[in-house]
């Protein structure tokens, strides 16, 4: 299966600052998956990001507060903007490989915004 | 739309008890079914999965059977170990994307 590196790890940032997420795949994959998993809770798709295109946005999230970028075919960032503390959550990157197939995620990275 | 269900948590467990996480579903056709677990501080790892009814999925023990006619894909372990504490998640996959349960937190004591 696919190997994900995702960076950073965590990170504990100032409100209103924005950080960017970093998400490597070592094999070419179509589609990206950000998700974001709230403390206690289980996960929940933010977007999904495909390449040459605009990532699709699930309800709730929107461009302006999660920006994604896909300019290949291993490689997706997303960006929390303008932070405040209910952003801190662990985001999650994750790739479909073939059609029955589950998800493979990367690490996470354990977003606290103080 | 599609979901998945999952008994809550907490479940505590002394080490060598028998383990069974419920996990039900509901969806419009024929999904996959997917357990994933994450360990303190760590991502998801996928622990096993079955793709059609009567499908059992197994590792490491984890064995959980895909039952259409009772839309469910319980988890089982005989005989769980310290090193099993974790966060339980079942998945349903139809299409896009990946829809989880809401995770349940095993412990499991010596």
């Amino acid at each position: 299966s696919a190997v994900i590196s995702q960076k950073p790890s965590r990170d504990i940032c100032q409100r209103g600052t924005s950080l960017t997420i970093q998400c490597q795949v070592d094999s070419q994959v179509t589609m990206m998956f950000w998700y974001r998993q709230q403390p206690g809770q289980s996960l929940t798709l933010i977007a999904t990001a495909n390449q040459g295109s605009e990532a699709t946005y699930e309800s709730g999230f929107v461009i302006d507060k999660f920006p994604i970028s896909r300019p290949n075919l291993t490689f997706s960032t997303l960006t929390v903007s303008n932070m405040s503390p209910e952003d801190s959550s662990i985001y999650l990157c994750s790739v479909r490989q073939g059609v029955s197939y589950g998800y493979t995620f990367g690490s996470g990275t354990r977003l606290t915004v103080v | 739309g599609n979901s998945v269900t999952q008994m809550e948590g907490p479940v505590t467990l002394s080490e060598e008890a028998f383990l069974t996480i419920n996990c039900t579903y509901t969806a419009t056709g024929y999904p996959s079914l997917f357990w994933y677990v994450q360990y303190p501080g760590e991502g998801l790892q996928l622990l096993l999965k079955a793709t059609k009814a009567d499908d059992k999925g197994s590792n490491k023990g984890f064995e959980a059977t895909y039952r259409k006619e009772t839309t469910s894909f319980h988890l089982e372990k005989g005989s769980v170990q310290v090193s099993d504490s974790a966060v339980y998640f079942c998945a349903l996959l139809e299409g896009t994307p990946l829809v989880f349960g809401k995770g349940t937190r095993l412990s499991v004591i010596a």
